[in-house]
């Protein structure tokens, strides 16, 4: 059973370009989350989604940034026009129902570069 | 919201001795406490977790207590290795762990 699949694992953007980071949930997991941990900080919550649903977006900046999590295919974390303040590294994880109070896995992490 | 804070920051101990890290948390809807390993470069990676119905757990050299009425959870490694060195991050979620609030991390040195 493969774990959270993040690709790509590392990316750079110049400032004003697009970065689009990509989630796979475990096998049989229908939730997934995404954090962001700036450089020598904790993670912070960004968004919770279910299949074609945002549950939760009370941690995404209101502009520039997106996320949707398709019928078929992984999560898709998007940042439009990225500033340097945008690098950081993006986890994404994952669980297998709402109301269980069980692990969530984390995926290894997209670390985005902005130049 | 949830509010967590992890003390201390940077930890340094010797070799084969105890590791204590200390959180405290807001929301006394929490039920869920995970903690967190993190190696440099790489994901976090739960090493034990408790919830509130209970208020110690132990695995092999990690221990977790947690004071619901107090609101705080502490991790404890005894006979620290050098292998233990990395950032640790508590966490506190209710019902849903996935989306879950981390402390700032404690850096944990352990010199051989």
């Amino acid at each position: 059973n493969a774990g959270v699949m993040q690709n790509p694992r590392h990316l750079v953007r110049r400032r004003g370009q697009e970065a689009r980071l990509r989630c796979s949930p475990m096998k049989g997991h229908s939730h997934v989350y995404w954090y962001r941990q700036l450089p020598e900080e904790g993670l912070k919550f960004m968004v919770y989604l279910q299949k074609e649903n945002i549950i939760d977006e009370s941690g995404m900046p209101k502009e520039r940034f997106s996320a949707e999590f398709p019928k078929e295919g992984p999560s898709i974390l998007r940042i439009q026009q990225v500033v340097r303040g945008d690098s950081a590294a993006y986890f994404c994880a994952s669980s297998p129902a709402e109301f269980t109070n069980t692990e969530a896995f984390f995926g290894q992490g997209t670390r985005l570069t902005v130049v | 919201g949830e509010n967590v804070e992890q003390h201390p920051s940077t930890l340094s101990v010797q070799e084969g001795d105890s590791a204590v890290i200390k959180c405290t948390y807001s929301d006394s809807a929490s039920n869920y406490f995970p903690w967190y390993k993190q190696e440099l470069g790489k994901r976090p990676q739960l090493i034990i977790d408790i919830r509130s119905n209970v208020g110690e757990k132990k695995d092999q050299r990690i221990a977790v207590t947690l004071n619901k009425t107090a609101k705080h959870f502490s991790l404890h490694i005894t006979e620290t290795q050098p292998e233990d060195s990395a950032v640790y991050f508590c966490a506190a979620s209710s019902t849903n762990a996935g989306k879950s609030t981390f402390g700032d991390g404690t850096t944990l040195t352990v010199k051989p």
